[in-house]
């Protein structure tokens, strides 16, 4: 199945800095790619996805770049706000079963410094 | 709209015994998923369902059950509980995908300790 790493696995930076964290991925048929934001004892949320057929993809302060040949894909955050503290897991889908199945990764947990 | 709705919160079993976890949603889902969540690790796939009466097994089935009897309640049943098994579980749902995925909705979990 796919196997999904995630580095770093703890990230601080200062407000208003940039973070950024990357993810790696093993199945090359996979081709939807999500980021969940988790906050402590909270549901992960979706901030953003992208799909394969695009390479990058834009929302606000956060974006996300995707590199199908070395099958990493990559989260962005800039002007860190404290807010923006939390656990972020990427997530990739093969899809191969037609269900939309999501293999995460072991997140990165954010902290922003104010 | 709820979203999808989770019950219990927080429940506290003892070795052997079974209980169900529910899970419901109101968002006319074909899709719906359970993952558990150890600490500090990302989410694992147990079980999923594509549509009523649907059900196959994920990353880490063994354990637990599952049924879709109707669109909206996907429940999981823990027959033998184990220490193991002390996690927080998670529910999705999410439309299908014609060409690719749709973002998947979490609930807010339900925290399980076996003890």
């Amino acid at each position: 199945g796919e196997n999904v790493e995630q580095h770093p696995s703890t990230l601080s930076v200062q407000e208003g800095d940039s973070a950024v964290i990357k993810c790696t991925y093993s199945d090359s048929a996979s081709n939807y790619f999500p980021w969940y934001k988790q906050e402590l004892g909270k549901r992960p949320q979706l901030i953003i996805d992208i799909r394969s057929n695009v390479g990058e993809k834009k929302d606000q302060r956060i974006a996300v770049t995707l590199n199908k040949t070395a099958k990493h894909f990559s989260l962005h955050i800039t002007e860190t706000q404290p807010e923006d503290s939390a656990v972020y897991f990427c997530a990739a889908s093969p899809d191969q079963t037609g269900a939309n199945n999501l293999f995460f990764g072991t997140g990165t947990r954010l902290t922003v410094i104010p | 709209n709820a979203g999808v709705t989770q019950t219990p919160k927080f429940r506290i079993l003892k070795i052997g015994q079974s209980m169900t976890l529910q899970c419901t949603q109101d968002m006319n889902h074909n899709y719906m998923y359970w993952y558990r969540q150890d600490p500090g690790m990302g989410l694992k796939l147990i079980y999923y369902s594509v549509g009523a009466g649907i059900t196959d097994k994920g990353e880490v089935p063994n354990g637990y059950n599952v049924s879709r009897s109707t669109t909206e309640d996907f429940p999981l049943r823990l027959e033998l509980a184990a220490p193991s098994q002390t996690s927080v579980y998670f529910c999705a749902s999410s439309y299908p995908g014609q060409i690719y995925n749709q973002p998947q909705h979490f609930g807010d979990g339900t925290r399980l300790s076996i003890l």
